[in-house]
């Protein structure tokens, strides 16, 4: 079983240019999340989806937006990169639509450079 | 605000006992959760703990104190391989997990 695969693995992005992180599972999770994790601070939730068709604003989640247009893809766009974005970002699902209270299963990471 | 507290990092020997404690304040609370992240990996699942008490899991067992807003999570005969990060993580009220900064942890031989 693959779980949840990101896309990219890693990759370096010129401010100012748009990129798409991709996020699949194969669970047949309602839930699925982005989180971002910088050095010395906690995960940071930007988005999540609570099930297909429906998306919500976490902690950070300004200069990011998501889709959720089946169950299985939940991409995540920076439509205009600035350095602040630079991080390792982290895809999630969970078999829950009521919220958080199941265990999140994680992707391997999509470590991004904005120069 | 929400915060979780764990100390940034322990040092421990290979086949000792090491207890990484937790502290939290959040708006309700819904279950706390432990992870273990290995350097340049992903998070991966350890426990969850609902109710007052310990529960056990093998080699690793994660205590909770509702009142005192307090867990820990306890690793014995400590083997090389679980030198790693340790997140320790709450649901509130919202069903909003709320993360902390993690517990890295070496193992010495």
């Amino acid at each position: 079983t693959a779980g949840i695969t990101q896309a990219p693995t890693s990759q370096i992005l010129a401010a100012g240019r748009s990129m798409t992180l991709r996020c699949t599972q194969d669970m047949r999770h309602n839930a699925m999340y982005w989180y971002r994790q910088d050095l010395g601070l906690g995960l940071r939730l930007i988005h999540y989806s609570n099930t297909a068709g429906t998306t919500g604003k976490g902690e950070v989640p300004d200069g990011y937006s998501v889709s959720r247009a089946n169950t299985d893809d939940f991409p995540l766009t920076l439509a205009s990169a600035v350095p602040s974005q630079t991080s390792v970002y982290f895809c999630a699902s969970s078999d829950s639509t009521s919220g958080a209270t199941d265990t999140q299963y994680f992707g391997p990471g999509t470590r991004l450079t904005v120069l | 605000g929400q915060n979780i507290d764990q100390p940034t990092e322990m040092t421990a020997t290979e086949g000792a006992i090491v207890q990484i404690n937790c502290t939290y304040q959040t708006s309700g609370f819904n279950g706390l959760f432990w992870y273990q992240q290995h350097a340049g990996e992903a998070p991966t699942f350890l426990s969850y703990n609902v109710l007052d008490g310990l529960e056990e899991k093998g080699r690793f067992s994660s205590f909770l104190s509702r009142s005192k807003g307090y867990s820990y999570l306890l690793l014995k005969e400590l083997q090389m391989k679980d030198s790693a990060s340790y997140l320790c993580a709450v649901t509130d009220s919202n069903y909003q997990l709320i993360w902390g900064a993690g517990t890295k942890l070496i193992i010495k031989p």
